[in-house]
């Protein structure tokens, strides 16, 4: 499983754009990037899984360059709701498994 | 996607003693998967459930300390042994719904302290 690194915090305001990068310099042909998002006292919740170029859903976006070997989170608007942490991971499914790496603890300031 | 959920959803057991945490989904799914999260920390794999077999257990996990049930594809229990203070942590159940295990579903936790 490659590994992945990304910043351990981060801070921003209410409805400003957020961008999280993380680092998979290691990722495999099969591999896909996927994101999480954890709330305080709750488990980790899907947010997006992309392949390459750009995916975007209701929650957020994921920007993938042609070497993939970083992704970029991006999160529209963010308001005190969007306090969390945030991990990348990085796999092919084939081991059935995912394993967690430190994450981004995003914390929105008012 | 899956819904999960967990019980007990806190407990405070004694040392010594052992606990077991139930994990229920609301549909028939491939995998599951057991979690152990400190304050503050990320997430450990304990183990993958499987389905009429034994469990795999990751490095540092053991059956003895966390015997594994899996007896049909919406359920599952993860028992903590012989616990100590050192148990004390957040126990998380995850499902694999689909093909890329990648996208997984996570239930609310169980909150165990040992005293």
């Amino acid at each position: 499983l490659a590994k992945t690194t990304q910043p351990i915090s981060m801070d921003s305001y209410e409805g400003q754009e957020v961008n999280i990068t993380c680092s998979h310099n290691n990722i495999a042909t099969n591999d896909y990037i996927t994101w999480y998002q954890q709330f305080p006292s709750q488990g980790p919740r899907f947010i997006i899984q992309g392949y390459k170029t750009k995916v975007t859903n209701e929650v957020a976006s994921l920007f993938i360059p042609a070497d993939r070997k970083s992704s970029t989170l991006s999160l529209p608007r963010v308001s005190l709701s969007d306090t969390a942490v945030y991990y990348c991971l990085v796999g092919d499914g084939r081991d059935d498994k995912i394993i967690f790496g430190k994450g981004t603890r995003l914390h929105i300031l008012p | 996607s899956a819904v999960i959920s967990q019980k007990p959803s806190r407990d405070i057991c004694q040392r010594g003693t052992s606990l077991t945490i139930q994990c229920q989904v609301d549909s028939q799914v491939t995998m599951m998967f057991w979690y152990r999260q400190q304050p503050g920390q990320s997430l450990t794999l304990i183990a993958t459930a499987n389905q009429g077999s034994e469990a795999t257990y990751e490095s540092g996990f053991v059956i003895d300390k966390f015997p594994i049930s899996r007896p049909n594809l919406t359920f599952s229990t993860l028992t903590v042994s012989n616990m100590s203070p050192e148990d004390s942590s957040i126990y998380l159940c995850s499902a694999g719904t689909g093909s890329d295990t990648d996208t997984q579903y996570f239930g609310p936790g169980t909150r165990l302290t040992v005293l």
